[in-house]
């Protein structure tokens, strides 16, 4: 199985800041199957970014996605209020796996 | 737009079984293969069981597989999941969610809002 481990567990940014998560991979992901959601209290998750750094339908330009073979990073280029959220990233190219969560919370 | 209503959540005991349903629309169910993601109260996202779009192939994560059963109704725009056994570790949120493909090999684009299961005597 392939373990995804997200870092930091929680950053404290302000609003208009630069946000940077990392999801690093225990074995390389196949083909850039990775994906970023986010998922706010009480709400499903939402899907940001597929193939590594493809947007999904409706996302804002500030999300973007990178990597490849075991190290992926999400960028939120200028943090919007609601931005604040817990984002998760996912493998989808060996069976299925989530990594822990980032919390990016309010400063 | 695209839709995934789910229901059927409850509190169960322990041994006990319950069915969980997911109902679609606004896009071609045929399609597209299903999964069953569940999140326990306060932690993360764990992936449960994938359907193939016609229902011929099932694969299920490791906590689930021989309680858990999925399965779909092309007929009535329905995914289902069949829990058996169910243990207090079963407690979660179950949100099912479409492929983005027709194949395995896809992200997870539209979520429905999700049931919550509650395993306890």
């Amino acid at each position: 199985e392939i373990v995804l481990t997200q870092s930091p567990g929680t950053l404290s940014l302000s609003p208009g800041e630069r946000a940077t998560l990392s999801c690093r991979a225990s074995q390389s992901v196949t083909s850039t199957y990775l994906a970023w959601y986010q998922q706010k209290p009480g709400q499903a998750p939402r899907l940001l970014i597929y193939g590594a750094s493809s947007r999904a339908t409706g996302i804002p330009d500030r999300f973007s996605g990178s990597g490849s073979g075991t190290d992926f990073t999400l960028t939120i280029r200028r943090l919007e209020p609601e931005d604040f959220a817990v984002y998760y990233c996912q493998q989808y190219g060996s069976s299925y796996t989530f990594g822990q969560g980032t919390k990016v919370e309010i400063k | 737009q695209v839709q995934l209503v789910e229901s059927g959540g409850g509190v169960v005991q322990p041994g006990k079984s319950l069915r969980l349903s997911c109902v679609v629309s606004g896009f071609t169910f045929t399609s597209h293969a299903m999964h069953w993601v569940r999140q326990a109260p306060g932690k993360g996202l764990e992936w449960v069981a994938v359907i193939s779009y016609d229902g011929s192939n099932k694969y299920y994560g490791d906590s689930v597989r021989g309680r858990f059963t999925i399965s779909r109704d092309n007929s009535k725009n329905t995914l289902y999941l069949q829990m058996n056994n169910l243990r207090s570790e079963d407690t979660a949120v179950y949100y099912c969610a479409k492929s983005g493909g027709g194949g395995y090999r896809s992200q997870f684009d539209y979520w429905g809002q999700g049931t919550l299961v509650t395993v306890s005597s």
